[in-house]
């Protein structure tokens, strides 16, 4: 069964911190990855995807993805308030599935 | 990004009742659309996967007959939840691919009282 484990968390860091989230993936074959956010109450909404081993640098956001070790991750620098969410990784398998597979979600509090 | 919306954002039933919510890609055509469920303070839940023109694929342990899915056109899917009871309380959300990211409708709140 293909799985998605993230920190447990919660994760509380300062404002102005650099916010560090972890993901792994049970399936060797998975080919796109992505990052969402989802404030409480609403639905998630696409922060990072990342497709090939490496950074990848969007404003404050740097994705991260090592498929030999099946781990990504996500930088917020310059952690903001609004940044208070709880982030679900998300992995894309290989083949003819369209599915996403989730993982559970890290809350990450920003204090200010 | 792209725009899927959902109709309607809020729905209070009473129990016995059936509830229809609506999920339209504004800015793309989806033949596959996806519908989960999320109770508070857990993670999402893929319920079925909505596909047009044809039948619906629903996850294990998802009732095929209480959630009705419906897939009309290349840009509307319909989940109508039967005879719905206060533990089918939650909430709702579609997604579409706009080609290579799975985008998210704004989710349903649904109230079984």
């Amino acid at each position: 069964q293909k799985e998605v484990e993230q920190n447990s968390g919660p994760l509380s860091v300062p404002e102005g911190a650099i916010a560090s989230l972890n993901c792994t993936y049970s399936d060797r074959g998975s080919q796109s990855f992505f990052w969402y956010r989802q404030y409480s109450g609403k639905s998630p909404e696409l922060i990072m995807s990342i497709y090939s081993n490496g950074d990848q640098e969007d404003g404050r956001f740097t994705a991260q993805l090592n498929k030999a070790s099946q781990y990504v991750s996500l930088l917020i620098r310059d952690s903001q308030p609004s940044d208070s969410a709880t982030y679900l990784c998300a992995v894309k398998a290989q083949g003819g599935s369209e599915k996403l597979v989730f993982g559970k979600g890290t809350k990450l509090t920003v204090n200010p | 990004g792209a725009v899927v919306s959902q109709h309607p954002s809020r729905v209070i039933c009473k129990s016995g009742t059936s509830v229809k919510i609506e999920c339209r890609s504004l800015d793309f055509q989806a033949t596959t659309m996806f519908w989960y469920r999320q109770f508070p303070k857990q993670s999402l839940m893929l319920m079925a996967t909505s596909n047009e023109g044809s039948k619906a694929t629903y996850e294990q342990g998802v009732e095929k007959d209480k959630f009705l899915i419906n897939h009309a056109s290349l840009t509307l899917s319909t989940l109508t939840v039967t005879s719905a009871h206060p533990e089918d309380s939650s909430f709702y959300i579609c997604s579409g691919w706009a080609p290579d990211t799975q985008y998210f409708g704004p989710g349903t709140r649904l109230t079984v009282l």
